[in-house]
């Protein structure tokens, strides 16, 4: 199975900030990437595909980049509602698994 | 509204039972893939089985796989999971979720329900 490895863990950033999250996969997974947010007691919500492709109606201040092993996710400008728990999953081959996750707190 | 509704969830003792329903409603059920999904307390998402538009495919996690059966009804618009055996390993928050349609999107999610708890202790 493919592992995927978050970091930091945590992150403690202000409204304003431009953060980045980090996803390694233990193998190249091509861009078969996507990003989800999630928020206490809520399901995940899909943010992010094919490592940089914005789900439709998802704010310009998100953006995905990397291939193979190596992936980041960025938020170019923190707002209120972005503080949540972000995960990344790979959807290269069976079974689909994601990260441990990166609460995004704030500072 | 496109949603998704589960049901099912509650207290099980190890070696038990439960099945697991999903309701979906707003867009056309027996066009995509399905999946269900479980989290446990402080964890990332599991993928556990996705089941194919028709239902002649289905594919399983190897730690649930003859344990869970995944199924679905396009005439009720319903995606179920039957869950036998039981585990304190199982315990979770467990989610059906849309695969996205986009092919470039892969085998993600990109709708879920709210979830619904299973607890497995005696």
């Amino acid at each position: 199975d493919i592992q995927m490895t978050q970091s930091p863990s945590t992150l403690s950033a202000s409204v304003g900030d431009r953060v980045t999250i980090t996803c390694r996969a233990s193998q190249s997974i091509s861009t078969w990437l996507a990003w989800y947010q999630q928020k206490p007691g809520k399901a995940p919500k899909f943010l992010i595909y094919k490592a940089s492709s914005l789900e439709s109606g998802v704010p310009s201040r998100f953006s995905g980049s990397g291939s193979g092993t190596e992936f980041t996710l960025t938020i170019s400008s923190l707002q209120p509602d972005d503080f949540a728990t972000y995960y990344c999953q790979q959807c290269n081959s069976n079974p689909w698994t994601f990260g441990q996750g990166t609460k995004v707190e704030i500072k | 509204e496109v949603q998704l509704v589960e049901s099912g969830g509650g207290l099980v003792q190890p070696g038990g039972s439960l099945r697991l329903c999903c309701a979906a409603s707003g867009f056309t059920f027996s066009n995509y893939w399905m999946s269900w999904v479980r989290q446990a307390p402080g964890k990332g998402p599991e993928w556990l089985a996705n089941i194919k538009q028709d239902g002649s495919a289905k594919y399983y996690l190897n730690s649930v796989k003859g344990r869970f059966t995944i199924s679905r009804d396009n005439a009720e618009n319903s995606l179920y999971l039957q869950m036998n055996s039981l585990r304190a390993e199982d315990a979770a928050v467990y989610y059906c979720a849309r695969n996205s349609e986009i092919a470039a999107a892969g085998n993600t999610f990109d709708i879920w329900g709210q979830g619904t708890m299973v607890t497995v202790s005696s």
